[in-house]
């Protein structure tokens, strides 16, 4: 059964600062892995998908890396902001389509001014 | 704009009463998904729905129902067989292929 650790549960950081948050599963056969946003009270925002056959993928200030081999996935900040808090989340879809989609529990990001 | 729209945002139920969630999407998507989420957990999977008039269970679907009469529609019925139906309820879309999936906002049920 595939299982999807995320560590830390919550970081603290100042503003400005690049950080990681990491990503594990425990079953490399995966069709995708996807990272969300998630604000207090809110629905989960979309921020990258990678693709098995991917590496890594860039939006902006934000940068998410996949390795299948080792059950990895990390999602680089540059820069953070305070705008930045919130709640990341990652999903690894075990088949094809999004009804196989098993999520982590997510770390609590706090970007101080 | 294109988007899912979850009502009401806030829903307070008497237990042993049926109560129904509604999703709607404008999106032009086949897949719907709901979800629930509990403080410490990740997302479980409720139903999902690939196409109109079709559905299947998820990993947790005792005590809720749905239906798929429009493409657009997706509503959760939550019914008095639950037996923790508190929580944050989210519903979801996704398009053909190697698609990201989209939240509406949620609904946070409260049953006392």
């Amino acid at each position: 059964k595939q299982e999807v650790t995320q560590i830390p549960a919550a970081l603290s950081v100042p503003e400005g600062e690049n950080l990681v948050l990491n990503c594990s599963f425990t079953d490399s056969a995966i069709y995708n892995l996807q990272w969300f946003r998630q604000d207090p009270g809110k629905g989960l925002t979309s921020l990258l998908l990678i693709q098995s056959s991917q590496r890594e993928q860039t939006s902006g200030r934000l940068n998410a890396s996949l390795d299948k081999s080792s059950g990895r996935s990390t999602l680089y900040i540059a820069a953070s902001q305070p705008g930045d808090s919130a709640t990341y989340l990652c999903a690894v879809s075990t088949q094809g389509g999004s009804e196989k989609l098993v999520f982590g529990k997510g770390t609590k990001l706090t970007v101080n001014p | 704009d294109g988007g899912i729209t979850q009502s009401p945002k806030y829903l307070f139920r008497k237990e042993g009463q049926n109560v129904t969630l509604s999703c709607e999407q404008n999106l032009n998507h086949d897949a719907m998904y709901w979800y629930r989420q509990d403080p410490g957990q990740g997302l479980r999977l409720i139903y999902y729905s690939q196409i109109v008039n079709d559905f299947q269970k998820g990993d947790i679907a005792e005590g809720y129902s749905v239906s798929r009469e429009k493409k657009e529609s997706f509503p959760l019925t939550v019914t008095s067989a639950q037996k923790n139906p508190t929580a944050f309820y989210l519903c979801a879309s996704s398009g053909q292929g190697n698609s990201p999936l989209h939240f509406g906002n949620g609904t946070r049920l409260t049953v006392t």
